[in-house]
């Protein structure tokens, strides 16, 4: 598509539960990363996935959180039992090159 | 530890003046720096950047600074407008790595 497309645009969830989000890059771009804006925090890194290279994990904060890949270009990210402290935008972006990554207009989980 | 500052959480200026967006780093292994502009609901989009071995980049109403010295770059934009009004983030990556570091943002109201 011409874009990063993210769904579901918000999500509400019961604390406890198990919540999936979608990110598709732009066709073609070989990086893909997952990022989170909590209230009056900045963007936070969280996976980052390059080709067929094993993901950076290094800013998932919990191992609640994982991310997964397929086929080198959808993406899900997954969050376990989702405690409050969840609730947050999560952006997805991706990348050709250095020079700047593209966004989707993330999704907005409520965990309650 | 934050390692990209945006110390001003949020900007008032007047339409048709100069706004100044300022960022501080605090690794000297960041060589590349960007910017984004970010309005509600919409994921962040790609403004300008400015690589370590430049001192100022300019687009059109937009130019960034580098101070590396001193760790700080600035964002200027001139006339401010009111589409301008959004919230800026900073972002800084390192060498080979492909991760973006952002700050916290500052959010730039252009006042009519």
């Amino acid at each position: 598509g011409a874009g990063v497309s993210q769904s579901p645009s918000n999500k509400v969830t019961e604390k406890g539960k198990d919540v999936e989000l979608r990110c598709d890059p732009i066709s073609g771009h070989t990086a893909l990363y997952w990022y989170r804006q909590s209230l009056g925090q900045g963007l936070e890194f969280l996976i980052y996935f390059q080709g067929n290279s094993a993901p950076d994990k290094s800013g998932l904060p919990s191992d609640r959180f994982s991310a997964e890949r397929t086929g080198g270009s959808v993406s899900t990210l997954t969050i376990q039992r989702t405690q409050q402290e969840d609730s947050a935008v999560y952006l997805c972006a991706s990348s050709a090159d250095r020079s700047g990554y593209t966004f989707g207009s993330g999704t907005r989980l409520t965990v309650v | 530890d934050q390692q990209v500052k945006q110390n001003s959480p949020s900007l008032s200026v007047q339409e048709g003046r100069i706004s100044i967006l300022n960022c501080d780093y605090t690794n000297s292994m960041f060589d590349y720096f960007l910017w984004y502009k970010k309005y509600p609901a919409e994921g962040p989009t790609f403004l300008i950047s400015i690589s370590s071995i430049k001192d100022k980049n300019e687009d059109g109403r937009f130019t960034v600074f580098l101070n590396k010295s001193a760790k700080h770059l600035s964002l200027h934009i001139v006339p401010s407008q009111p589409g301008d009004s959004a919230v800026y983030f900073c972002a800084a990556k390192k060498g080979g790595a492909d991760g973006l570091t952002f700050g916290k943002g500052t959010h730039l109201i252009i006042q009519p």
